[in-house]
């Protein structure tokens, strides 16, 4: 057990829609880091906070938008889902910018 | 950009046979190296870690070193065991904004 927490487990949801994803990191971490892993274009970087402010974007697509709250849980929001949003969504927290990231269980979201 | 390439998968093994993953990246900078595995149905795991030239990562009978000279950071193990059947990630971490960029996994799999 990482400590990472994310919620929920499994997500199953239609195009069009929004879901929003939680991560709570693990106790201290003041980073968290947003991944998503597909089948066609394996692990990606999407965003990463720290103690409340965006500090790296990767691959994160316009309909896609985070944040991380005053308590340090983060929420990932996917709006005008596609199929090809289909993924497994992890999150990583670490204690500073460069230490060791440490994953969550991740979230399954398919898109039907 | 920076990227990271491993060997395609899946690798087919029998127990106590010796392993090797080959991991190489292409980085502007001098970034730090890692190597995570998952297991079937769980999240990422930190299996090792390098964060300069000539260092070598080890656990759990796992190690690889980081070679600059060939922009390398091979997985090694002298016996694997079915437990050790799992996917395993090459990872790279530039200095500057500290996201993970992966490769593409290789899937291991050790027969009795």
């Amino acid at each position: 057990d990482s400590g990472v927490t994310q919620t929920p487990k499994h997500l199953i949801t239609a195009t069009g829609q929004r879901v929003t994803l939680r991560c709570s990191p693990r106790s201290g971490d003041l980073s968290v880091y947003w991944y998503q892993q597909s089948l066609d274009q394996g692990l990606q970087f999407l965003i990463q906070y720290y103690n409340g402010e965006e500090r790296a974007k990767g691959n994160i697509l316009e309909r896609f938008s985070a944040q991380q709250f005053p308590d340090l849980h983060s929420e990932l929001n996917l709006s005008s889902l596609e199929l090809g949003d289909s993924a497994l969504y992890f999150c990583a927290s670490s204690v500073g910018q460069g230490s060791e990231q440490f994953f969550g269980p991740g979230t399954r979201l398919t898109v039907l | 950009g920076d990227s990271v390439t491993q060997m395609e998968g899946p690798v087919t093994l029998s127990e106590e046979a010796f392993l090797t993953i080959n991991c190489t990246y292409t980085a502007t900078g001098y970034p730090s190296l890692f190597w995570y595995v998952q297991y079937p149905g769980e999240g990422l795991q930190l299996l090792l870690k390098a964060t300069k030239a000539d260092d070598k990562g080890s656990n759990k009978g796992f190690e690889a070193t980081y070679r600059k000279e060939t922009t390398s950071f091979h997985l090694e193990k002298g016996s694997v065991q079915v437990s050790d059947s799992a996917v395993y990630f090459c990872a790279l971490s530039d200095n500057s904004n500290y996201q993970l960029i992966w490769g593409a996994g290789t899937k291991l799999i050790i027969k009795p």
